[in-house]
């Protein structure tokens, strides 16, 4: 099993739709956790950290389960902008980074 | 506040030759972080550092390659005599305690 696994997309959506990505991760001991975003050919920038209480940031909300080792990132009312590939971040004690696949999205016209 | 920076942003280097890559943290960031992203494929960690210690190195290939991260002037990463599939886009990132790690635009090296 690999230790961070996300849907495999790519998903595509319409303009104002409700998109919903998931994330598993293998150690349970991990500690922080992150969601990123990455354009074509463009550095990850940071999207949000995610809290144990989960977290909403604007249009996107983070989840987190601990119990089932997995975490959310949920994006209402989807723009053209919000193209991109989603990363999730685990990580142990700031050691041991791991980045997901990714999860590619379209949002159409 | 500058971000990270990176540089050069494009690198092209001969199999054989050196190729070294230079990282500065965003003001105030003293952890380092360094991937590496071949096309169409994910990130992978390779180094994790703090000023004068290397903390994770468990991603670097065990040969050619190496990381520091000196008390003063930026990181650098070093890769020595590069092969074809050392080609590929190289990020660093910075971050304070917390973790939350900025990235820098990246180097693309690129070896003929």
């Amino acid at each position: 099993r690999k230790e961070v696994e996300q849907d495999p997309g790519p998903f595509n959506v319409p303009e104002g739709a409700t998109v919903a990505f998931n994330c598993t991760y293998s150690n349970s001991a991990s500690q922080s956790f992150f969601w990123y975003r990455q354009d074509c050919r463009k550095e990850p920038k940071l999207l949000m950290s995610v809290y144990s209480s989960g977290n909403e940031d604007g249009r996107f909300t983070a989840q987190l389960n601990r119990a089932s080792q997995y975490i959310s990132l949920l994006i209402r009312d989807s723009k053209l902008s919000d193209s991109a590939t989603y990363l999730c971040v685990v990580t142990l004690y700031g050691q041991n980074f791991v980045f997901g696949p990714g999860t590619r999205l379209s949002v159409l016209p | 506040n500058a971000g990270v920076m990176q540089n050069p942003r494009h690198l092209v280097r001969r199999r054989g030759q050196e190729a070294r890559l230079r990282c500065s943290p965003m003001k105030g960031h003293s952890h380092v972080y360094w991937y590496r992203q071949l096309p169409e494929e994910g990130l992978k960690f390779m180094v994790y550092l703090q000023k004068e210690n290397i903390i994770d190195e468990s991603g670097m290939p065990k040969e050619r390659f190496s990381a520091e991260f000196p008390k003063e002037g930026p990181s650098i990463l070093r890769i020595q005599q590069v092969v074809r599939g050392d080609s590929a886009a190289y990020f660093c990132a910075s971050s304070t305690v917390s973790y939350e790690q900025y990235f820098g635009p990246g180097t693309r090296l690129t070896v003929t």
